[in-house]
């Protein structure tokens, strides 16, 4: 059975500080994907990334970097410079396989705090 | 461009009355469904799936029902409502044929029981 780690219930940050976002992932499946949620205080949960278990390149969008490393099964999440818009639940998840409509597995969020 | 909508956005019932929660798409053919409840913690449970029209999967057992009558739209039922159902209630939806099964997500209903 699949399982995400989100060992970070909160984090609090001053602003421009710099916060990784940790995520712990376990699966028998060869072949997964593996994706960040943020969740604003709206509610509506806002896609950021996707990432599939063959591709180990780290990536970057704008302040925004992800560290996916299959030997300690992390997908880490690095905010540089944060933001007070940065504040919001984050949420990792997970799906196996090749299945059309295959469940998501998320973890249990991070809510990030970032005061002025 | 993809749209989802669901509403209402929030709703207020007593216990033991009805409950119908919809949710459309816009935009795209044939969607993967699927319907979340979020409690007062964070973690989102993933009630039913619908990889088609008619075609519905319940992950976990409860006085709740899905049915999807049209391509694009997914119902959330509920004959008698529990107070634990309270929560935030959030539809999502993926590809059709695609493995890489990113869900993207509506503004969700906040139900409160009482």
């Amino acid at each position: 059975a699949q399982k995400v780690t989100q060992a970070q219930t909160e984090i609090s940050v001053v602003e421009k500080e710099d916060v990784t976002l940790d995520c712990v992932y376990e699966t028998r499946d060869t072949t997964y994907y593996l994706f960040w949620y943020k969740q604003p205080p709206s509610g509506e949960l806002v896609f950021l990334i996707r990432r599939n278990s063959f591709d180990e390149q780290n990536e970057i969008s704008g302040r925004y970097s992800w560290n996916f490393q299959k030997s300690t099964s992390s997908f880490n999440f690095t905010i540089t410079a944060s933001q007070v818009v940065d504040s919001a639940v984050y949420f990792c998840a997970l799906s196996e396989g090749e299945t059309s409509g295959s469940r998501l597995t998320f973890g249990e969020g991070t809510q990030l705090t970032v005061n002025p | 461009s993809q749209t989802i909508h669901q509403w209402p956005a929030t709703l207020v019932q007593p216990v033991g009355s009805p409950l119908s929660l919809e949710c459309t798409v816009e935009g795209t053919s044939n969607p993967n469904l699927y319907w979340y409840r979020q409690a007062a913690g964070r973690g989102l449970q993933l009630l039913f799936y619908s990889v088609g029209i008619g075609q519905i999967s319940s992950e976990v057992p409860q006085n709740l029902s899905a049915s999807r009558p049209q391509d694009r739209q997914f119902i959330l039922s509920s004959k008698k409502l529990l107070l634990s159902d309270s929560g935030f209630y959030l539809c999502a939806w993926s590809v059709w044929g695609s493995s890489y099964n990113e869900q993207f997500f509506g503004p969700g209903t906040r139900l409160t029981v009482l």
